[in-house]
């Protein structure tokens, strides 16, 4: 069974602090690597991708990315409450058909 | 631009009754299509997927099922719904290869 897992939270951090997300995957032979943001009763959207071993930064998102430990992080600068949200990580399988997504951790920004 | 439309939004139903989720694709050709399910407080769980007009592929053994009748249209039905499928339902695609998502707004469903 390809497992996707993540700290269900909830995490909580000042506004204007760094929130860091991670998440853990089963699948070595996993190529993409996902971060989507799921607002309260709405549906997720994709924020991050990364492919390679290493740091992809837009704008206030870092994704960090290491295949050896089969982590995936998601960091967030300068945290805003418009943040507050539920973080996905989703792996896409070796087949790269199906993508696996975890629980989800719910953030805060406190104002 | 590429815009994914699904209805209803919300939908009550009695057990027993059928059930049809339509979703639509605009502005690409030949994308690969998702349907997942999202119980309250869980994670998104895949039921099926496509890569093309009627190749549908079931990740979940169950009393659902899925069409593909066209292209950039993905139907997810049932002929008898069960309390357990209530929940929070989404279609997805993608383009061919490993890009990600992009959502419809869901349909929230409700089984009494």
């Amino acid at each position: 069974q390809k497992e996707v897992e993540q700290n269900s939270g909830p995490l909580s951090v000042p506004e204007g602090a760094i929130a860091s997300l991670n998440c853990t995957y089963s699948d070595r032979g996993s190529q993409s690597f996902f971060w989507y943001r799921q607002y309260s009763g709405k549906s997720p959207e994709l924020i991050m991708s990364i492919y390679s071993n290493g740091d992809k930064e837009d704008g206030r998102f870092t994704a960090q990315l290491n295949k050896a430990s089969q982590y995936v992080s998601l960091l967030i600068r300068d945290s805003q409450p418009s943040d507050s949200a539920t973080y996905l990580c989703a792996v896409t399988d070796t087949g790269g058909f199906k993508t696996i997504f975890g629980a989800g951790t719910r953030l805060f920004v406190k104002a | 631009s590429q815009t994914i439309h699904q209805w209803p939004a919300t939908l009550v139903q009695p057990v027993g009754s059928p059930l049809s989720l339509e979703c639509t694709v605009e502005g690409t050709s030949n994308p690969n299509l998702y349907w997942y399910r999202q119980a309250a407080g869980r994670g998104l769980q895949l039921l099926f997927y496509s890569v093309g007009i009627g190749q549908i592929s079931s990740e979940v053994p169950q009393n659902l099922s899925a069409s593909r009748p066209q292209d950039r249209q993905f139907i997810l039905s049932s002929k008898k719904l069960l309390l357990s499928d209530s929940g929070f339902y989404l279609c997805a695609w993608t383009e061919q290869g490993l890009s990600g998502y992009t959502f419809g707004s869901g349909t929230r469903l409700t089984v009494v």
